[in-house]
């Protein structure tokens, strides 16, 4: 069974300060893990992936993500913040090449950026 | 490439009426296609997952004869809500993958709106 947290439902950065969101996954097989970022009433972007390549993913926009075994986590990062980054962000997991590839989602990170 | 779309992106009727909802994969086959519903502010529901020319496999507690799900070809699913009641208002999201392919990739999603 596989699960998702993201902590932190809310997160605000300054324009040009560094996003950090953060994912901590469980999964009884090696895992699938994505990143998706969504804005108001449209449907989710594909922001970067883990398939048990690289554990260092760079992804589109800027962001980035570091598969951690040890410490299961996927957190999402990027250097610096722009106001177009504003959005919700979810972090998922599926069960890898073992599964369906359904996706069980965390509950999500509102992304505030000020100005 | 990987482009879902979803039609219609709104739409409001009446309560005791039927709403269908379409997803298509618009330049990739997509052997399976998944259901979500998002309530305001949360996150992602699996309503059903549906492979092509098979009977969709519904979630733990989703409606079967309410939320009628077809994926009759490769690059089509349909999601009918029959007997909609304003319970049922919500934001309905398909995504879809290709053969072998864990990535799933997300339509626009449908506002529904019943009154």
């Amino acid at each position: 069974a596989q699960s998702v947290t993201q902590l932190g439902s809310h997160v605000s950065v300054s324009e040009g300060a560094l996003v950090l969101l953060r994912c901590n996954y469980s999964s009884s097989v090696p895992p699938y893990l994505f990143w998706y970022v969504q804005y108001p009433n449209q449907g989710l972007q594909l922001l970067l992936k883990y398939t048990s390549a690289a554990t260092l993913v760079k992804g589109i926009n800027g962001f980035e993500a570091e598969f951690k075994k040890s410490e299961t986590s996927f957190h999402l990062t990027k250097p610096s913040a722009h106001m177009s980054d504003a959005a919700e962000y979810f972090c998922a997991v599926s069960a890898g090449p073992s599964g369906t590839y359904k996706y069980i989602f965390g509950t999500g990170t509102r992304l505030k950026v000020l100005a | 490439g990987a482009v879902v779309s979803q039609h219609p992106s709104w739409v409001i009727c009446k309560s005791g009426t039927s709403v269908k909802i379409e997803c298509r994969s618009l330049d990739f086959q997509a052997t399976t296609m998944f259901w979500y519903r998002q309530f305001p502010k949360q996150s992602l529901m699996l309503m059903a997952t549906s492979n092509e020319g098979s009977k969709a496999t519904y979630e733990q507690g989703v409606e079967k004869d309410k939320f009628l799900i077809n994926h009759a070809s490769l690059t089509l699913s349909t999601l009918t809500v029959t007997s909609a009641h304003p319970e049922d208002s919500s934001f309905y999201i398909c995504s879809a993958n290709g053969l072998g392919a864990e990535t799933q990739y997300f339509g626009p999603g449908t506002r529904l709106l019943v009154l």
